[in-house]
């Protein structure tokens, strides 16, 4: 079984710095992917960054990087230069090939203060 | 080419009653997951379907079922509404194809059982 761990509730974070937003996770099948949906108030999830198990770099989208570190099974978000409108909940969340499902973690609910 | 789409946004039921919410899948996706999320918790994944058929299911009892048109539109079922029932239910849909499923979510059903 797939399991993701969110270790953080809420994060502040000054406008125009950067944060880390941790993720670890357990599995047994060699192969699988990691992502990280934003969620504001209103509800909808929005996808922001994928990371797969054979991917030797790490993962970049715009001001969205995964750092991925395999033997530890981590997978923290970097947001830089955090803008207001980052303000929002946050979640990691895994899927296994052949397996469509994805299996979300908690989340962490991230403020950004001007 | 459209977003996932949801209906209704919120709906208000009361305990033993039966409901059904809609989902309008993107253009082209043949595949459609349902997710529940409970406040203040990660989305848990209910069940998927894809070219129509059940392809997947989470630890739900029957009472929540589902079905998958041609037309790229599905709907969750579900009968004899109990409490817990109350929560956030998003749809998301795929294609199946890349290396990962992407999966894009609609805005969500606010579902409240009183």
């Amino acid at each position: 079984a797939q399991k993701i761990t969110q270790t953080q509730p809420g994060m502040f974070v000054q406008e125009k710095e950067a944060v880390t937003l941790d993720c670890t996770y357990d599995t047994s099948d060699p192969s699988y992917g990691l992502f990280w949906y934003k969620q504001p108030s209103s509800g909808e999830m929005i996808f922001l960054i994928y990371q797969g198990s054979y991917d030797q770099q790490n993962a970049t989208e715009g001001r969205y990087s995964l750092n991925f570190q395999k033997a530890r099974k981590s997978a923290n978000l970097v947001i830089s230069a955090s803008q207001l409108g980052d303000s929002a909940m946050y979640f990691c969340a895994m899927s296994t090939t052949g397996s469509e499902k994805l299996v979300f973690g908690k989340g962490t609910k991230l403020t950004v203060n001007p | 080419e459209t977003g996932v789409t949801q209906s209704p946004t919120h709906l208000i039921k009361t305990r033993g009653q039966q409901v059904t919410l809609r989902c309008s899948s993107q253009s082209g996706h043949n595949t459609v997951s349902w997710y529940q999320q409970a406040l203040g918790q990660g989305p848990q994944f209910i069940f998927q379907y894809y070219r129509e058929e059940e392809n997947g299911r989470g630890n739900f009892p029957p009472r929540f079922s589902g079905l998958q048109f041609p037309n790229y539109s599905s709907e969750l079922n579900v009968n004899a509404l109990e409490l817990d029932d109350s929560a956030l239910y998003l749809c998301a849909s795929s294609s199946k194809q890349g290396s990962y499923n992407e999966q894009f979510f609609g805005p969500g059903t606010r579902l409240t059982v009183l």
